[in-house]
């Protein structure tokens, strides 16, 4: 099975911060990674798909990045409503999901 | 608009049995793999099993194979969970998810039953 690590577990930044999480899986994933965003009680939603590409209707601060094994996901302005917790997903066969980031506001 | 919506979870004894259902709306539901996820309160998202358009192929995780049964009535566009043999770490909210075409993602999502195994 594929195993994929998430850091930080979590973190607290400003509203307008740059919010960089990483994400490493444990064998070459191609770009099989997508993001989600999850909020208390709420189902995921999908913010990044294929590792770089935006979901439609998802806000332009989120951005993701990599391919093989190693992935960013990047928030270029924190905003109040970005308070969630975000999953990297990869779906190379069977999908699984990394650990989760809790991110909330400083 | 997609909809799914899960249904049938609840408390059940450890060993006990529970069926859960997900109705699916908006969409041709025999076009896509769908899918189970589950998370335990506090913990993370956790991939259970999937099923494919034509319900020919299904996967599932390690720690249910063998005690839970995915299937799918595409002429009720519903999705089921038969739990069989639950324990205590079965306990989570069970969220139904939609596939897609051509990504390899889950873009909808149902907005989750809770199964609590307990005694």
């Amino acid at each position: 099975d594929i195993q994929m690590t998430q850091s930080p577990s979590s973190l607290s930044a400003s509203v307008g911060d740059r919010v960089t999480i990483t994400c490493q899986a444990s064998e070459d994933i191609s770009n099989n990674l997508n993001w989600y965003q999850q909020k208390p009680g709420k189902a995921p939603k999908l913010l990044i798909y294929d590792a770089s590409n935006l979901e439609t209707g998802v806000p332009s601060r989120f951005s993701g990045s990599g391919s093989g094994t190693d992935f960013t996901f990047t928030i270029s302005s924190l905003q109040p409503e970005d308070i969630a917790t975000y999953y990297c997903q990869q779906y190379n066969n069977l999908p699984g999901f990394g650990p989760g980031t809790k991110v909330d506001i400083k | 608009e997609v909809q799914l919506v899960e249904s049938g979870g609840g408390l059940v004894q450890p060993g006990g049995s529970l069926r859960l259902s997900c109705a699916a709306s908006g969409f041709t539901f025999s076009t896509y793999w769908m899918h189970w996820v589950r998370q335990a309160p506090g913990q993370g998202l956790v991939w259970v099993s999937r099923i494919k358009g034509d319900g020919s192929a299904t996967n599932y995780a390690d720690s249910v194979k063998g005690r839970f049964t995915i299937s799918r009535d595409n002429a009720k566009n519903a999705l089921y969970l038969q739990m069989n043999s639950l324990r205590a770490e079965d306990t989570a909210v069970y969220y139904c998810a939609r596939g897609d075409t051509s990504r390899k993602t889950h873009p909808y999502w149902g907005q989750g039953t809770l199964v609590t195994v307990s005694s």
